[in-house]
């Protein structure tokens, strides 16, 4: 039972580059969401979707893009890694709105150099 | 717009000690409340939780009450042990369209035995 599993788990870019991390979810969920972990701050929402092909804007949206293709997948993508997105990143999913719970992944720590 | 306030840690504790980490949140309409905990190099996992006002969560001997009136939903336990040492995330939903959690900055704890 993999629940949400994020890809990769470490990595480190230099300023300019691009990359793209996965999650993948197998509990069918309808929303998805990528969270940016800074110490002192929390989870802060970057970008989240309701269903497959829709995506919308968190509270942290800016330098990064995603999409969903596919209902299991919610791909978070940094065109032009900046030292400021030097953080542990955490995907989430969950059945419905509101009240339910939200699983998570284990996460993606990345340096930008 | 919605905000949650944890109270600062770290916190330090002797094993069986008694357990309070408060945690009072500003909204907009009814949310729903929700602890997250977060162990050592893993993603967050759900708590407990509650969707109305003077509802109590309870999971594991920690237990927190959704206060309308003080706007509060601080965690207790009565006991704790070496294992409950963890990173505590106070959390609320709007519960309009998608579960966009707020959470508060996080609570780490840690349990001497």
């Amino acid at each position: 039972n993999a629940g949400v599993t994020q890809t990769p788990k470490f990595r480190v870019l230099k300023t300019g580059q691009s990359m793209t991390l996965l999650c993948a979810q197998d509990m069918n969920h309808e929303y998805m969401y990528w969270y940016r972990q800074d110490p002192g701050m929390g989870l802060r929402l970057i970008h989240y979707s309701v269903g497959e092909g829709t995506t919308a804007k968190g509270e942290v949206p800016d330098g990064y893009n995603v999409s969903r293709l596919k209902k299991q997948n919610f791909l978070l993508g940094l065109e032009s890694a900046a030292p400021s997105q030097t953080s542990v990143y955490f995907c989430a999913s969950s059945y419905d709105r509101g009240n339910t719970e939200a699983f998570f992944g284990q996460g993606t720590r990345l340096t930008v150099v | 717009g919605n905000s949650v306030t944890q109270m600062e840690g770290p916190v330090t504790l002797s094993e069986e000690a008694f357990l309070t980490i408060n945690c009072t949140y500003t909204a907009t309409g009814y949310p729903s409340l929700f602890w997250y905990v977060q162990y050592p190099g893993e993603g967050l996992q759900l708590l407990l939780k509650a969707t109305k006002a003077d509802d109590k969560g309870s999971n594991k001997g920690f237990e927190a009450t959704y206060r309308k009136e003080t706007t509060s939903f601080h965690l207790e336990k009565g006991s704790v042990q070496v294992s409950d040492s963890a990173v505590y995330f106070c959390a609320l939903s709007d519960r309009q369209g998608a579960q966009k959690l707020v959470f508060g900055q996080g609570t780490r704890l840690t349990i001497n035995p």
